[in-house]
């Protein structure tokens, strides 16, 4: 079946400016993950939804970010004011219970 | 707080060379010890989760053990398309977010 899928796979903003990131997640799969990838680190944790629970926004680096998941299905990640330190690779992941999640191929963000 | 450390950063060996990653782990309460394999420009592609010490786990050429404190990716007789970064990551039993380590980034030569 269709696997997790992120758009735009690249994106080239100017400091300053307010991006936004999509991600369409497995289907049926009731759990969505946002994680970031910066050069020589570990996946960090931005955003945990799970069915029309609150999300866990515990790993949102400041408020400039935000999340949304509509319907339980779509979510967009919003930064706003782009900043430089913001430039990463954006991972998105579904899962169903307890599974290991399927990752999208990600959106690769620079901040000029 | 939840910490993962892999070892080594980068691994180089020969075709049919077996060998073994690391991934050292410090939780509170391990729900699950996930290993990743990531390609160059792609996102992770799940390989296994391990849940209690003294699991292992078989998918091809890799084997994951799991001990209270550590888990092993054994990979025997590699190919070259066995080069990757293969990542380790743990879920606490208190939340659902992963703690990923920083990877381990092997390549096989021919």
């Amino acid at each position: 079946g269709a696997g997790v899928s992120q758009s735009p796979s690249n994106k080239v903003t100017e400091k300053g400016k307010d991006v936004e990131l999509r991600c369409d997640p497995i289907s049926g799969h009731t759990a969505l993950y946002w994680y970031r990838q910066s050069l020589g680190q570990g996946l960090e944790f931005l955003i945990y939804f799970q069915g029309n629970s609150a999300p866990d926004k515990s790993g949102l680096p400041s408020d400039r970010f935000s999340a949304e998941r509509t319907g339980g299905s779509v979510s967009t990640l919003t930064i706003q004011r782009t900043q430089q330190e913001d430039s990463a690779v954006y991972l998105c992941a579904s899962s169903l219970g307890q599974r290991g999640s399927g990752f999208g191929p990600g959106t690769r963000l620079t901040v000029l | 707080e939840d910490q993962v450390t892999q070892s080594p950063e980068a691994l180089r060996l020969q075709e049919g060379e077996s060998s073994s990653l690391n991934c050292s782990y410090t939780v509170s309460g391990l729900r699950g010890l996930f290993w990743y394999r990531q390609d160059p420009g792609k996102g992770p592609e799940f390989l296994f989760t391990l849940y209690s010490a003294g699991e292992e786990k078989e998918k091809e050429r890799l084997k994951a053990t799991l001990t209270k404190k550590e888990s092993f990716l054994h990979i025997t007789a590699p190919k070259p398309e066995d080069s990757a970064t293969y990542l380790c990551a743990v879920q606490n039993t208190g939340f659902q977010k992963l703690v990923f380590g920083t990877g381990t980034r092997l390549l096989v030569s021919p």
